[in-house]
């Protein structure tokens, strides 16, 4: 069955730390990994995904086959990184639903 | 519309009253998406539509959930009896159905509470 896994519902980080989201998936096929993001009082939109091997805003994932994870990460935060970030798994054909994770509030203070 | 459209934002009824939750995708989008947002559960899928036709419906919480999409556009959700445990904020999105696998286009939601 698909899943997928944001083990911290809570990241609080300062200004200029490091971060990284974590998020772990099952799926016994070759999905593909998205992460998805909502600032306040916005709709949920499309970050990243991992076979554009992009990076958005300064955030960058890699899909790890072996330990079948996706984390986010960006060497420094910047206060308007603060949002609800979620993970999310398709089974790679077209129209498909994604499955989402519980989602991980990122929270960065000066 | 340029986006997601969804109606109504914001609905409050009472334990036991029917809803219907309406959504309008892109225009030619021909896949849309049902999903629910709630504290602590993140997004729940609901169901998802190819055209009219609704191909997974493996996520309806209970018999008490049904959609329908006519016409490959709007999608209403309906929920019957409604209980306490079904508010949340429902989300619809849309999608390409060829070659965009992935990026769905979300509605800002319609938050339902049932008293």
């Amino acid at each position: 069955a698909q899943r997928v896994t944001q083990p911290e519902k809570l990241l609080s980080v300062f200004k200029g730390a490091p971060v990284e989201l974590k998020c772990n998936y099952s799926y016994s096929g070759s999905p593909e990994l998205f992460w998805y993001v909502q600032y306040s009082r916005q709709r949920l939109q499309l970050l990243l995904r991992h076979i554009s091997r992009e990076s958005i805003k300064g955030f960058t994932a890699d899909l790890n086959k072996g330990e079948t994870s996706f984390h986010l990460k960006k060497p420094f935060a910047q206060e308007e990184d603060s949002a609800m970030y979620y993970c999310a798994l398709s089974g790679g054909q077209a129209g498909t639903a994604l499955i989402f994770g519980k989602g991980t509030t990122l929270s960065v203070s000066s | 519309g340029a986006g997601v459209s969804q109606s109504p934002s914001n609905k409050v009824t009472e334990k036991g009253k029917d809803v219907e939750l309406r959504c309008d995708p892109i225009s030619g989008h021909t896949a849309l998406y049902w999903y629910r947002q709630s504290l602590g559960q993140g997004l729940e899928f609901l169901i998802y539509f190819q055209g009219n036709s609704a191909p997974d419906k493996s996520g309806l919480p209970s018999d008490r959930f049904s959609a329908e999409r006519t016409g490959g556009s709007v999608s209403t959700l309906t929920i019957q009896r409604t209980q306490q445990e079904d508010s949340a904020v429902y989300l619809c999105a849309s999608s390409l159905s060829w070659g965009t696998t992935g990026e769905l286009f979300f509605g800002e939601g319609s938050r339902l509470t049932v008293l």
